[in-house]
């Protein structure tokens, strides 16, 4: 059964910081991972979607790591600014559920970033 | 383009009663998928639907039911419903047929059961 682990579960941080959020996954047959971000009470927008054969993936300020073979991804965000304040999420969608679309989620890591 | 749109957006229910909520895909996304989200469990998924087939189901009780329409619209039901059933519900639809193509979510239906 694939299990999702983002480690911290809340993050502090000064504007102006770059940063790093952690995602680890327990079974390496996936066929893609998304980030997503949660502002409070909304929905999750995807912010980048890595396919398993790919390393990473780049938007804007943010990049996307990902390592299938050690069940970790990242996700580093430069230069943080109040606004990228939200729970980040990272999901998984596993390559062994045939055509289905079913993502395993974590639980997310709350960030905050202090003007 | 129109995002995923979700209605109601709040509800306030009592034990015992049934609600239904809406989900009205991107145009031309035939995919449909539905998670509640708890502060507790995270985001846990319901159920999947495409060309009005349940594709998957995840492990919630059979007093949560789904179905998919003709034009991808789709609504779920809760029965019966129970303090713990107060969460968000969120959907997202996605292009189905392409193993990369990202979901992309609504803004969710917060239900409260008293």
């Amino acid at each position: 059964k694939q299990e999702v682990t983002q480690i911290p579960a809340a993050l502090s941080v000064p504007e102006g910081e770059n940063l790093v959020l952690n995602c680890s996954f327990t079974d390496s047959a996936i066929y893609n991972l998304q980030w997503f971000r949660q502002d409070p009470g909304k929905g999750l927008t995807s912010l980048l979607l890595i396919q398993s054969s790919q390393r990473e993936q780049t938007s804007g300020r943010l990049n996307a790591s990902l390592d299938k073979s050690s069940g970790r991804s990242t996700l580093y965000i430069a230069a943080s600014q109040p606004g990228d304040s939200a729970t980040y999420l990272c999901a998984v969608r596993p390559g062994t559920q045939g055509g289905s679309e079913k993502l395993v989620f974590g639980k997310g890591t709350k960030l905050t970033v202090n003007p | 383009k129109a995002g995923v749109t979700q209605t109601p957006r709040y509800l306030i229910k009592t034990r015992g009663q049934q609600v239904t909520l809406s989900c009205s895909p991107i145009s031309g996304h035939r995919s449909v998928s539905w998670y509640q989200q708890t502060p507790g469990q995270g985001l846990q998924f319901l159920f999947e639907y495409f060309s009005e087939t349940q594709r998957n189901k995840g492990n919630f009780p059979g007093r949560f039911s789904g179905r998919q329409f003709s034009n991808s619209r789709s609504e779920m039901n809760v029965s019966t419903l129970e303090l713990g059933d107060s969460a968000l519900y969120l959907c997202a639809s996605s292009l189905s047929g392409v193993h990369n193509s990202p979901l992309h979510f609504g803004n969710g239906t917060r239900l409260t059961v008293t």
